[in-house]
């Protein structure tokens, strides 16, 4: 089966760094993407790993394992507007062309 | 702005109804994604077109059917709507027919907020 696991919630401080972790069992896995989503709002592109490693993009990087099937988003000087959830997606790739979907991690910034 | 459109914005109908959704992906998208999100779960896949042509399917219902037109714009039917049928439908569009792959992100529409009373 296909299973992504994603804390449900998390608190951070403004100024503070928070990692959000994403652990993944899929049939296959051909790269693994990070989104953001406001609430009532449409996701938004974060990031995208397929090597192992770190991906940096700004305040938010994105951190790849293949061997441990885990994954984690690094937010730095947190922010208010941060405040959101983050989804992890990993495209399993062959016969199923589709994204699978965690349920998200809503992260709540606090003053 | 992510250059997806989505109409309409909100939709209120009865059980038993039936609904189209409508999608007009970014310039130059060939692939529209069709997902679900209800308050008790994450983004569910329904259905992908490319080009005109159903390319991948996750759990879409019996009653949920879709197309997409030779404009490349595509329409999600829901029919015999059921009070579970309530949620989030997103629309997303992508340049090419594979999930994956860096430059291939999906863009995300509005969304329509669908409720069934």
């Amino acid at each position: 089966g296909q299973n992504i696991d994603q804390p449900t919630e998390m608190t951070a401080t403004e100024g503070a760094i928070v990692q959000i972790n994403c652990t993944y069992q899929t049939s296959g896995f051909n790269g693994l993407f990070w989104y953001q989503q406001h609430a009532g709002e449409a996701p938004t592109f974060l990031s995208y790993n397929v090597l192992d490693g770190l991906e940096e993009k700004g305040r938010f990087s994105s951190f790849l394992s293949r061997s441990k099937g885990y994954s984690y988003l690094l937010l730095k000087e947190l922010q208010m507007k941060d405040s959101a959830s983050y989804l992890c997606a990993v495209f399993p790739g062959g016969a199923t062309n589709k994204l699978i979907f965690g349920t998200g991690t809503l992260l709540a910034v606090q003053p | 702005d992510s250059g997806v459109t989505q109409t309409p914005k909100h939709l209120i109908t009865a059980t038993g109804q039936r609904v189209t959704l409508r999608c007009s992906p970014r310039s130059g998208d060939l692939s529209v994604y069709w997902y679900q999100q209800s308050l008790d779960q994450g983004l569910q896949f329904l259905i992908q077109y490319y080009n005109g042509e159903e390319r991948a399917k996750g759990n879409i219902l019996e009653r949920f059917s879709a197309q997409q037109f030779p404009d490349l714009h595509s329409e999600l039917n829901l029919s015999s709507l059921e009070l579970g049928d309530s949620a989030l439908y997103f629309c997303a569009s992508s340049p090419s027919g594979t999930s994956g792959g860096i430059y291939n992100e999906q863009f995300f529409g509005p969304g329509t907020r669908l409720t069934v009373l």
